[in-house]
């Protein structure tokens, strides 16, 4: 079993839907990163948590220590969303990554 | 926010050669920096973890003798693939933390070995 769990693996979905992806992790942490991995490969950092919640235009980002969870949302989904959405958990000098979720959204 | 500029974004060699990647923090002191490897629709795998300053840590399976790298300054570091093969065609990231725990990426570097 991975340290870093996500779910769904593949989500294709509407332009306009709610978008909520899940990540689990069973160590513990320092902060979670979620990021986004554009087809070319780049990555950009979407949030960095350690508890709360985060919100940063249409994307909201949310962690609970206690369930070892966190959760990424994104409001009003448009076809530019179109990515992979890591998750990945820092655990002292290590960081920990899900496989990522590979989301579509359809025009 | 925090830059990390990886170079090039993408490299064609010929086999054998060695071929060098360049991460740079631009407005920020990356005292720790990792470099990853990712296989084609599979999540980045941590090759190593440098400090500034001190000899890179690799992870179990990655060849420190064939993956140098370097972490000379606390704004670059680099990782050389030496004497390269197709096998190691792959997409390379790196990414830098500074003394927060937040880490900043690089846009990664796709290396094609022929």
């Amino acid at each position: 079993k991975n340290e870093v769990e996500q779910s769904p693996q593949n989500l294709t979905a509407q332009e306009g839907e709610f978008i909520t992806i899940n990540c689990s992790y069973s160590v513990g942490i320092s902060a979670l990163h979620w990021l986004q991995q554009h087809p070319g490969g780049g990555i950009v950092s979407l949030f960095m948590l350690s508890s709360g919640k985060k919100k940063h235009g249409r994307l909201i980002a949310t962690i609970n220590i206690q369930e070892k969870h966190s959760s990424l949302h994104i409001t009003a989904s448009h076809p530019r969303d179109s990515a992979v959405y890591i998750c990945a958990a820092f655990r002292d000098d290590k960081i920990i990554f899900g496989k990522g979720t590979r989301l579509h959204i359809l025009p | 926010g925090a830059v990390v500029s990886q170079h090039p974004s993408r490299v064609i060699c010929k086999s054998g050669t060695s071929v060098k990647i360049e991460c740079r923090s631009l407005d920020f002191q990356a005292t720790t920096m990792f470099w990853y490897r990712q296989f084609p629709k599979q999540s980045l795998m941590l090759m190593a973890t440098s400090n500034e300053g001190s000899k890179a840590t690799y992870e179990q399976g990655v060849e420190k003798d064939k993956f140098l790298i370097n972490h000379a300054s606390l704004t670059l570091s680099t990782l050389t693939v030496t004497s390269a093969h197709p096998e190691d065609s792959s997409f390379y990231i790196c990414s830098a933390r500074g003394h927060s725990a937040e880490a900043f990426f690089g846009q990664g570097t796709r290396l094609t070995v022929v």
